[in-house]
């Protein structure tokens, strides 16, 4: 497709266990993101690649998370011993080029509830 | 610490009224501004944005105001229309990083 695409649109998982949330960025976008958004939050930065640097990893809440980038495209973002506090839309983004100069395009989220 | 503040959780707006949504920032550093307006279970998009080197930029109905010395910036929608109605984000981002910050969101609601 033309846009972001991100699997799965909804995640139901236990407290404990591992998930995984995709991220198919645009083709040619070299930036990709992760954001998420708690309820009655705003968008909460987690991790940014930009093409073969090193990825900034600042905003991921602790090291039950984790991200990589495959071959500069598709991304998987990784939840382990999930806990209620994950529960949130987890957004991804993609840009042609540092956001400063365009735009993210965003995907439609994957939503994870954490019972 | 919340840099990017959005102070007004929702508005109510007039359809054909003007619709004007404040945004505060606190990091002296931002040099970049932009607003996205999301949908319900849609991802958010992209908007407006202004550089710091302008204190205003429109396009269409869509017009956003920057002051610097307030660390202050507005968006203002003439006319509103019913479609209008979303979460509006604004966010920014400092030359020296990649990362957006965004505000906690306007919740717009146009009626007729």
């Amino acid at each position: 497709g033309a846009g972001v695409s991100q699997s799965p649109s909804n995640k139901v998982t236990e407290k404990g266990k591992d998930v995984e949330l995709r991220c198919d960025p645009i083709s040619g976008h070299t930036a990709l993101y992760w954001y998420r958004q708690s309820l009655g939050q705003g968008l909460e930065f987690l991790i940014y690649f930009q093409g073969n640097s090193a990825p900034d990893k600042s905003g991921l809440p602790s090291d039950r998370f984790s991200a990589e980038r495959t071959g500069g495209s598709v991304s998987t973002l990784t939840i382990q011993r999930t806990q209620q506090e994950d529960s949130a839309v987890y957004l991804c983004a993609s840009s042609l080029v540092r956001h400063s100069t365009g735009e993210l395009f965003f995907g439609e989220g994957s939503r994870l509830t954490v019972l | 610490d919340q840099q990017v503040k959005q102070n007004s959780p929702s508005l109510s707006v007039q359809e054909g009224r003007i619709s004007i949504l404040n945004c505060d920032y606190t990091n002296s550093m931002f040099d970049y501004f932009l607003w996205y307006k999301k949908y319900p279970a849609e991802g958010p998009t992209f908007l407006i944005s202004i550089s710091s080197i302008k204190d205003k930029n429109e396009d269409g109905r869509f017009t956003v105001f920057l002051n610097k010395s307030a660390k202050h910036l507005s968006l203002h929608i003439v006319p509103s229309q019913p479609g209008d109605s979303a979460v509006y984000f604004c966010a920014a981002s400092a030359a020296d990083t990649d990362k957006l910050i965004f505000g906690t969101g306007t919740r717009l609601q146009v009626f007729p």
